[in-house]
């Protein structure tokens, strides 16, 4: 199975900032790559398709990059409204999905 | 519009079999290339994908989960079904179910989630 790796598993940020996250996987998965957003109690939410690709309606701070085995998120200006656990998720498979381990963006 | 709803019990005894139960619309599991997949996150932890069905009645599980897993679709009811056997205190969790549809060259990400819900197995 392909597994992901997020890194940081957390971090700390103030409302303006710019944050990166990283995602990287076992075996090359092309551009197979989503993003998901998710706030306590609800479904996480899709960000971004294919390593880059926005999803209809997020807000254009959100941007994603990589291909191969290595890919980042990026929001280019932290807002209030941001501050949750994103997931990276590699679909290259069609026998398997994996999810990376998350990461908790946190008001510094 | 899409939207996905699970439903089934809060609460199981350990040993005992989970049926979950997914009921969508805006959408047809006919249709080619699309799929529902099941994905549950433990209390505090991450997502974990467990099964998933297609259009065309093929079936993928999570290779630790395999064995204990059954996944069918009633595309006249527009549900999806999960069944989980011999449920452990481990596998308390929030489980979803979530619409897929396959990209040109592999398989689909999940786009649209139902609002979970939380299983809870103690005795």
């Amino acid at each position: 199975a392909i597994r992901m790796t997020q890194s940081p598993s957390s971090l700390s940020a103030s409302t303006g900032d710019r944050v990166t996250i990283t995602c990287r996987a076992s075996q090359g998965i092309s551009s197979y790559l989503a993003w998901y957003q998710q706030k306590p109690g609800k479904a996480p939410k899709l960000l971004i398709y294919a390593a880059s690709t926005l999803q209809s309606g997020v807000p254009s701070r959100f941007s994603g990059s990589g291909s191969g085995t290595d890919f980042t998120l990026t929001i280019s200006c932290l807002q209030s409204e941001d501050f949750a656990t994103y997931y990276c998720q590699q679909y290259y498979s069609y026998s398997s999905w994996t999810f990376g381990q998350g990461t908790k963006v946190e008001i510094k | 519009q899409i939207t996905l709803k699970e439903s089934g019990p809060t609460l199981v005894k350990p040993t005992q079999t989970l049926t979950l139960t997914c009921t969508f619309s805006g959408f047809s599991l006919s249709t080619s290339g699309v799929g529902v997949g099941w994905i549950r996150q433990p209390p505090g932890k991450a997502l974990e994908w467990l099964a998933l069905i297609y259009w065309d009645d093929d079936k993928r599980y999570s290779p630790s989960l395999k064995s204990r897993l059954t996944i069918t679709k009633d595309t006249s009811k527009n549900q999806v079904v999960l069944t989980m056997t011999n449920m452990d205190p481990v596998d308390t969790a929030t489980y979803y179910c979530a619409h897929s549809v396959n990209t040109a060259m592999a398989a689909g990400y999940f786009d649209y989630w139902g609002q979970g819900t939380l299983v809870t197995v103690s005795s």
